[in-house]
């Protein structure tokens, strides 16, 4: 079973530009999520998706990321403008959804490489 | 979600036995324990889980003390390829909702 697709692996830009990184889930999990991993650091989630509706966006930035997930499949997490503090691992991460009393706890998720940006 | 408290580091043997704790004295009867563990330079990767019982799968095992407050992942024969870090985390089981929260987690360096 193929797994979790992010691209690019690594990126630097210059702060104030835009940048976006690209996920693939695995094949047939409805739910994706975007994690936000700064050094040191565990994950911090930015966005949970449900096919391709919005679960939770409370911690997204919304003023400079935005994220879209078209057709229910794959995902894009854009940034636009860059800032320095934005320098962090980008995990994507999907999970199949389990709709039974107590199996709800059996959502296993499945995470990506990570992209690397460096924000200079 | 409830809070977890882990040591930040620890070394272990190749071949022994690794025991990780973790607290969770806050822990809520409808949440459950999970633990991930991330490799460096990798995603994080799903190990076991537990409601109150203890959990034993092809990775490692759980022991869940009875009260709930704190458990113990084992890792039965260490080799060089667990050295990663190790997170604890709880989380209610509710529909729709699976967000995992990461503390820190614990450094664990598995040495030859």
């Amino acid at each position: 079973e193929a797994g979790v697709a992010q691209s690019p692996r690594y990126k630097i830009i210059e702060k104030r530009q835009s940048v976006a990184f690209w996920c693939n889930p695995i094949s047939g999990h409805a739910t994706l999520y975007w994690y936000q991993q700064i050094l040191g650091q565990g994950p911090k989630l930015l966005i949970q998706f449900q096919n391709n509706g919005v679960v939770d966006d409370s911690q997204l930035p919304k003023d400079r990321f935005s994220a879209e997930r078209l057709k229910g499949v794959d995902s894009t997490l854009k940034i636009q403008p860059a800032k320095l503090e934005d320098s962090a691992v980008y995990l994507c991460a999907s999970s199949l959804e389990v709709r039974t009393g107590g199996a709800g706890a059996k959502n296993i998720q499945y995470f990506g490489a990570g992209t690397r940006l460096s924000v200079l | 979600d409830a809070k977890t408290t882990q040591p930040p580091s620890m070394d272990c043997a190749e071949g022994r036995a690794a025991n990780l704790p973790c607290n969770h004295s806050t822990i809520s009867g409808n949440e459950y324990v999970y633990w991930y563990r991330q490799i460096h330079s990798q995603g994080p990767q799903y190990i076991i889980h537990g409601l109150k019982n203890n959990e034993t799968n092809e990775m490692a095992s759980l022991i869940i003390t009875e009260d709930r407050k704190s458990s113990t992942l084992i890792l039965p024969h260490a080799t060089l390829r667990d050295t990663a870090v190790y997170y604890c985390i709880v989380r209610v089981a509710r529909s729709n909702d699976y967000k995992l929260s990461f503390g820190a987690g614990t450094t664990v360096t598995v040495r030859a």
